[in-house]
């Protein structure tokens, strides 16, 4: 599976949006982009994925560069509980890996008031 | 929803202890995936398991083994546990093509 780069920590004020980067400049073709966050002392929870097209939940919107070689999770109005450590992987769906996942060090968030 | 459950949030055992950590989905889901988590290594993956009685190693297997007799239940077993294998585990499942559900984790201390 490609390998992810994503910085250590950010900042962001309530109520502003949150925008976390993510480089994966090694994706192959029918690899997708999956988001991940963990909540302190919880299990990680799923986001949001996509494969080239933008997509959008409840939760938070996914931009994919045209290359694929880097994407952006935007969280619209950030709030206090979405402090935590947001994790960019990517992983093909099929094949041997079966969808596993590997975890980097993601990108502490931290929204402050 | 989805839930994941995983029999202990918190577990005391001794060394030489043969440990079950077991994790149990709703959904019928076929795949399911055991890591642990340890400050400034992130989550490692142990073993993974795509259909009943299918387990695939994953990136940490040694000191561990797996069970999955029934496609709702994942067993990670702990054959002699020992100190270094004190940590945060977590189980998560999912259908082919959409992202995991994890269980809320059990941390595990062996003395």
């Amino acid at each position: 599976d490609a390998k992810t780069t994503q910085p250590p920590s950010m900042d962001c004020a309530e109520g502003r949006a949150a925008n976390l980067p993510c480089n994966h400049s090694t994706i192959s073709g029918n690899e997708y982009v999956y988001w991940y966050r963990q909540i302190h002392s919880q299990g990680p929870q799923y986001i949001i994925h996509g494969l080239k097209n933008n997509e959008t939940n409840e939760m938070a919107s996914l931009i994919i560069t045209e290359d694929r070689k880097s994407s952006t999770l935007i969280l619209p109005h950030a709030t206090l509980r979405d402090t935590a450590v947001y994790y960019c992987i990517v992983s093909s769906l099929g094949g041997t890996s079966y969808g596993k996942l590997t975890f980097g060090q993601g990108t502490i968030l931290t929204v402050h008031p | 929803d989805v839930k994941v459950t995983q029999s202990s949030r918190y577990l005391v055992k001794r060394t030489g202890e043969k440990v079950f950590l077991e994790c149990v989905q709703d959904m019928d889901h076929e795949n399911m995936f055991w890591y642990r988590q340890d400050p400034g290594l992130g989550l490692r993956l142990i073993y993974f398991s795509y259909d009943v009685k299918m387990k695939e190693k994953g990136d940490i297997p040694e000191g561990y083994s797996v069970s999955r007799e029934k496609k709702e239940r994942f067993s990670l077993i702990l054959e002699s546990a020992s100190t270094n294998q004190t940590s945060m585990y977590l189980c998560a499942s999912t259908p082919v093509g959409f992202g995991y559900t994890f269980g809320s984790g059990t941390r595990l201390t062996v003395v």
